[in-house]
């Protein structure tokens, strides 16, 4: 899986949009990009996915830039309970089970929503 | 709520110990994952079971056993406990054989304190 560098932390005022980049400058052609997030110490909760184009659901919007080696997620209106740690993977997007699959979530970015 | 139920919620154990941490999955899910969160390592992988079978091995170690029953329900054994165990551990569900990242749904996980 390619590797990610995210900010270590991030604020950003209740109501704002909240923009989290993440930099995968060694992704593959058929590597996705994942967004999760954990709330303190609760499971980690799927955002959204993507390829190349940018997406978009009901959480957030993810913005992939047209090289590929870095993309943004989109927070629109932060609320308080945005805050969490947000983890960026890339990784192909079929299950490759069998002895070599792993899957590592990085330290990823604590992101406070302050009132 | 994600649907995914594990018991319990926090262990507390010494060392040389064994304990068994259970997993239910969503309703209709039929693969369980296994994943251990320590504070330097990330989320890794351990495991996965779909319909009763093994599927998948990460980096999980001999000390550690797993198995899932024919009601679905799943079980993480950890034995001869140390104290570098003590970790989030969080065990995952899917519909199908081979779940994508955005089709795992996350429990709430157990806390396994080794003192």
């Amino acid at each position: 899986d390619a590797k990610t560098t995210q900010p270590t932390s991030m604020d950003c005022a209740e109501g704002r949009a909240a923009n989290l980049p993440c930099n995968h400058s060694t992704i593959s052609g058929n590597e996705y990009v994942y967004w999760y997030r954990q709330i303190h110490s609760q499971g980690p909760q799927y955002i959204i996915h993507g390829l190349k184009n940018n997406e978009t659901n009901e959480m957030a919007s993810l913005i992939i830039t047209e090289d590929r080696k870095s993309s943004t997620l989109i927070l629109p209106h932060a609320t308080l309970r945005d805050t969490a740690v947000y983890y960026c993977i890339v990784r192909v997007g079929s299950y490759s089970g069998g002895s070599n699959y792993k899957l590592t979530f990085g330290k990823g970015t604590l992101l406070t929503v302050n009132p | 709520d994600s649907g995914v139920t594990q018991t319990p919620k926090h262990l507390i154990t010494a060392t040389g110990q064994r304990v068994t941490l259970r997993c239910s999955p969503r309703s209709g899910d039929l693969s369980v994952y296994w994943y251990q969160q320590s504070l330097d390592q990330g989320l890794q992988f351990l495991i996965q079971y779909y319909n009763g079978e093994e599927r998948a091995k990460g980096n999980i170690l001999e000390r550690f056993s797993a198995q899932q029953f024919p009601d679905l329900h799943s079980e993480l054994n950890l034995s001869s406990l140390e104290l570098g165990d003590s970790a989030l551990y969080f065990c995952a569900s899917s519909v199908g054989e081979r779940g994508g990242l955005n089709e795992q749904f996350f429990g709430p996980g157990t806390r396994l304190t080794v003192l």
